[in-house]
């Protein structure tokens, strides 16, 4: 079956650059959110979107922007990077009724 | 302020030896409480998703069940192969579509063989 997909799996930066995630989620799914997970640490919620509209925000620096394409696909853009911004990102993705959300195998981003 | 807390924060059990993993939450209206497992370096892995109070749900060694107040994980002669980070979640629903899964910090648990 597919799976939410998430690209690239390994990402490595240098301070104050920029980065890009991808995630593609599973057939059908209009619901994306999107993660950051520390070592050792629980998923901290970033920002969600529905149907291509925002429809939630946590703990998301200005730095950071997100956004959900007509293909549902999403994409988060990481600007002036900064150490403490390494971290797993995930995205998951769900239906509108929210019965299951499915997590992607995420991204790992080092900046160094 | 929605809030989900798990106990314990590390479980070690030996093998076939049977125990429960808590969360309990506090939210505004609870659309939904899922469990997760997760893997070191890996996304988390849906396992089950409950709506109301005294819902079950089973998944081979795994079952978890749903009160006002919280949910367990009770985990029935556990193999070495269970050993994973299981995380409980919640959605909670507001009038102005309040989408954001919070979870909790997750419960490590350790089986020896």
């Amino acid at each position: 079956a597919a799976g939410v997909i998430q690209s690239p799996r390994h990402l490595i930066k240098e301070k104050r650059e920029t980065a890009t995630l991808k995630c593609y989620p599973i057939p059908r799914h209009d619901t994306v959110y999107w993660y950051q997970q520390g070592p050792g640490q629980d998923p901290q919620f970033l920002i969600s979107f529905y149907e291509k509209m925002q429809s939630d925000k946590g703990s998301i620096p200005d730095r950071f922007s997100a956004q959900q394409f007509s293909d549902y696909h999403s994409e988060l853009n990481m600007s002036s990077l900064e150490l403490g911004d390494s971290a797993l990102y995930f995205c998951a993705t769900s239906t509108e009724g929210h019965t299951e959300a499915f997590f992607g195998q995420g991204t790992r981003l080092t900046v160094v | 302020e929605d809030q989900v807390t798990q106990s314990p924060e590390a479980l070690r059990l030996q093998e076939g030896e049977s125990s429960s993993l808590n969360c309990s939450y506090t939210v505004s209206g609870l659309r939904g409480l899922f469990w997760y497992r997760q893997d070191p370096g890996k996304g988390p892995e849906f396992l089950f998703t409950l709506y109301s109070a005294g819902e079950e749900k089973e998944k081979e060694r795994l079952k978890a069940t749903l009160t006002k107040k919280e949910s367990f994980l009770h985990i029935t002669a556990p193999k070495p192969e269970d050993s994973a980070t299981y995380l409980c979640a919640v959605q909670a629903g507001s009038v102005n579509r309040d989408d954001k899964i919070i979870f909790g910090k997750g419960t490590r648990l350790h089986i020896l063989p």
